[in-house]
């Protein structure tokens, strides 16, 4: 069974604070994403990662920085905790893919941080 | 850039009803088209996918069909049950992201 696991399912983390959101997929994916995900919004991309070590921002990418140094494993950091960080923040993978526009993702359970 | 739209939630229905949720896109390529699900609790999931113009996604009773001329995705499923209970996302993709619409939530009292 395909599994992307992230490590807390809750955080409450103090304004100005630097957190960690870990995230590990077993399925030798090479593209890793996380997102936001809040109400009325859907979800909201704030980075990916094609490959080790290669980072891209997605479409909200201010307060937050990523790591990729292994395949399997994606962080998520926030440099400086604020209270509209929190969020509900999903982790995702998906292989490469054989043909154009054709990529099916796969979700960790979610981790729910408050910022306080 | 690509997007996508939903219709506004939430949904209510009875067991058995007939359920539609409208999506619309934009985009500038030839994307494939999904829909994701988020029980209570848990992670999204694919519920079912379509990767060109009139292809059928189905599974689990929903059916979407890939509408390039209307630039549609709708999501239906004729007879729901409790365990419908849901929040559905349209989602495309036309490279390796996927862009996703607001989501719906959909309740189905018994």
């Amino acid at each position: 069974d395909v599994k992307v696991t992230q490590s807390s399912r809750y955080l409450v983390k103090r304004t100005g604070e630097k957190v960690f959101l870990e995230c590990v997929q077993d399925m030798d994916h090479e593209n890793m994403f996380w997102y936001r995900q809040d109400p009325g919004l859907g979800l909201r991309l704030i980075y990916f990662s094609y490959d080790v070590k290669m980072k891209e921002k997605g479409d909200i990418p201010e307060g937050y920085s990523v790591s990729r140094e292994k395949k399997e494993r994606f962080s998520l950091i926030l440099e400086s905790a604020s209270t509209n960080q929190t969020s509900m923040y999903l982790c995702a993978s998906s292989s490469a893919g054989t043909q154009i526009g054709y990529t099916e993702a796969f979700f960790g359970q979610g981790t729910r941080l408050t910022v306080v | 850039g690509n997007s996508v739209t939903q219709m506004e939630g939430p949904v209510t229905l009875s067991e058995e009803a007939f359920l539609t949720i409208n999506c619309t896109y934009t985009a500038t390529g030839y994307p494939s088209l999904f829909w994701y699900v988020q029980y209570p609790g848990e992670g999204l999931q694919l519920l079912l996918k379509a990767t060109k113009a009139d292809d059928k996604g189905s599974n689990k009773g929903f059916e979407a069909t890939y509408r390039k001329e209307t630039t549609s995705f709708h999501l239906e499923k004729g007879s729901v049950q409790v365990s419908d209970s849901a929040v559905y996302f349209c989602a495309l993709s036309d490279d390796y992201k996927l862009s996703f619409g607001a989501g719906t939530t959909v309740t189905v009292r018994a």
